[in-house]
């Protein structure tokens, strides 16, 4: 049962145009939402996160919109850079359940010069 | 401030052996959760410890086992490796009051040969 999925297993953007990458998830129960960056052999890197009570998180060149109607959830990275070519998860938690977070299978972003 | 870290990075261990991760917080984070990344299966949650408790538990079998120490440092255990416990394993520290961040460390590479 996967409860956070996301589609798209890559993306390729040209730099300094934007990178949407996109999240969907099944559990209406879920409280907080995270974007995370992942390099190979690395942990992943937290870049933004949103509540549920919320529908829109800015951090610079990060936006993370969340619909809860739609059950959906995605990540703008605006202008792109060739520094964000990584595999981007997003993962989704329960304050009643701690540090437990389930994650998305993750998409491959490459920003090209 | 000091990220989270592993150690060992890397490690190989034959079948039916047993080994111990250990995984060093961010200063003032209580809870440390753990994961494991495998390419079939993502990133699926292990356990999370806080306050030298066991908070929350995934879906993995009885071999694999944590704990935590006063100074929020936590290890994982994996007894009887199997193949198929070859893996990243990463540990993620939070404060253990709001989960919007979860920080995590390098990882570990297990290799069961």
């Amino acid at each position: 049962d996967q409860q956070v999925k996301q589609n798209s297993p890559s993306l390729s953007v040209q730099e300094g145009r934007i990178s949407i990458l996109n999240c969907d998830y099944t559990n209406s129960m879920f409280d907080y939402f995270l974007w995370y960056k992942k390099y190979p052999a690395e942990g992943p890197t937290f870049l933004i996160s949103i509540s549920s009570i919320k529908d829109k998180n800015e951090d610079g060149r990060f936006t993370v919109f969340l619909n809860k109607s739609a059950k959906h959830l995605s990540l703008h990275i605006v202008p792109s850079q060739p520094g964000d070519s990584a595999v981007y998860f997003c993962a989704a938690g329960r304050d009643n359940q701690g540090g437990k977070l389930i994650f998305g299978q993750g998409t491959e972003l490459s920003v090209k010069p | 401030k000091a990220g989270v870290t592993q150690t060992p990075r890397y490690l190989i261990k034959t079948r039916g052996q047993q080994v111990t991760l250990s995984c060093s917080p961010i200063s003032g984070h209580r809870s440390v959760s753990w994961y494991q990344q495998t390419p079939g299966q993502g990133l699926q949650f292990l356990f999370e410890y806080f306050s030298e408790t066991q908070r929350n538990k995934g879906n993995f079998p009885g071999r694999f086992s944590g704990r935590q120490f006063s100074n929020s440092r936590s290890e994982m255990n994996v007894s009887t490796l199997e193949l198929g416990d070859s893996a990243l394993y990463l540990c993620a520290s939070s404060l253990g009051v709001s989960y919007y961040e979860q920080y995590f460390g390098p990882g570990t590479r297990l290799t069961v040969t």
